[in-house]
């Protein structure tokens, strides 16, 4: 699986937009772009995935490069329970196979 | 109410033990799967099954063992054997969401998690 690079930690403002950046430079053609988020003590939570369209749901947006080089994740109005940790993934489709969870970023919504 | 349980929330083993972690899921998922993470740290495959009887190692399979007897239950045994035990465990599963004819990613969906306790 490709790897991908995240800022370590971000803060943002309640109520103004998160933008969280991911770089996966050497990912191929037919892998996904994930993300994932892991609330303190608790399991990880699906985001949004996409191939190489923009993705929107109910949830955030994710903005993926025409290049697929970099994606960023958009919460559109960050409330404090967006406090977690944000996990980028890259994976080709349907290989059964695990998910690599790296370090991640660590967002902290402020008051 | 669809979703993945695992049982229970907190477990605390004494050293020798083995001890069993519960992990069920109704979302009628064909894949299922075992990670453990350590605190600041991503997540570890232990063991995955990708059908009913039917099972493989992950990358840290030494002194863990599971079975796949039913398609919605994966238990995971720790045994004796693991020398460090302490951790915060975790299953998932994956397969086609309500609605899909055809399987066209394996999006992997979480339960909440045991944290298990070596005393």
């Amino acid at each position: 699986d490709a790897k991908t690079t995240q800022p370590p930690s971000m803060d943002c403002a309640e109520g103004r937009a998160a933008n969280l950046p991911c770089n996966h430079s050497t990912i191929s053609g037919n892998e996904y772009v994930y993300w994932y988020r892991q609330i303190h003590s608790q399991g990880p939570q699906y985001i949004i995935h996409g191939l190489k369209n923009n993705e929107t749901n109910e949830m955030a947006s994710l903005i993926i490069t025409e290049d697929r080089k970099s994606s960023t994740l958009i919460l559109p109005h960050a409330t404090l329970r967006d406090t977690a940790v944000y996990y980028c993934i890259v994976r080709p489709p349907n290989t059964g196979n695990q998910f690599y969870f790296g370090t991640g970023t660590s967002l902290t919504v402020i008051p | 109410d669809g979703g993945i349980t695992q049982s229970p929330k907190y477990l605390f083993r004494k050293e020798g033990q083995n001890v069993t972690l519960s992990c069920e899921q109704n979302l009628n998922h064909d894949a299922m799967y075992w990670y453990r993470q350590d605190p600041g740290q991503g997540l570890r495959l232990i063991y995955y099954s990708q059908i009913v009887n039917d099972f493989q190692k992950g990358d840290i399979a030494e002194g863990y063992s599971v079975s796949r007897e039913k398609k919605e239950s994966f238990p995971l045994t720790v045994t004796s054997a693991q020398k460090n035990p302490t951790a915060f465990y975790l299953c998932a599963s994956s397969g086609r969401l309500a609605g899909e004819r055809v399987l066209t990613t394996d999006t992997q969906y979480f339960g909440p998690g045991t944290r298990l306790t070596v005393l």
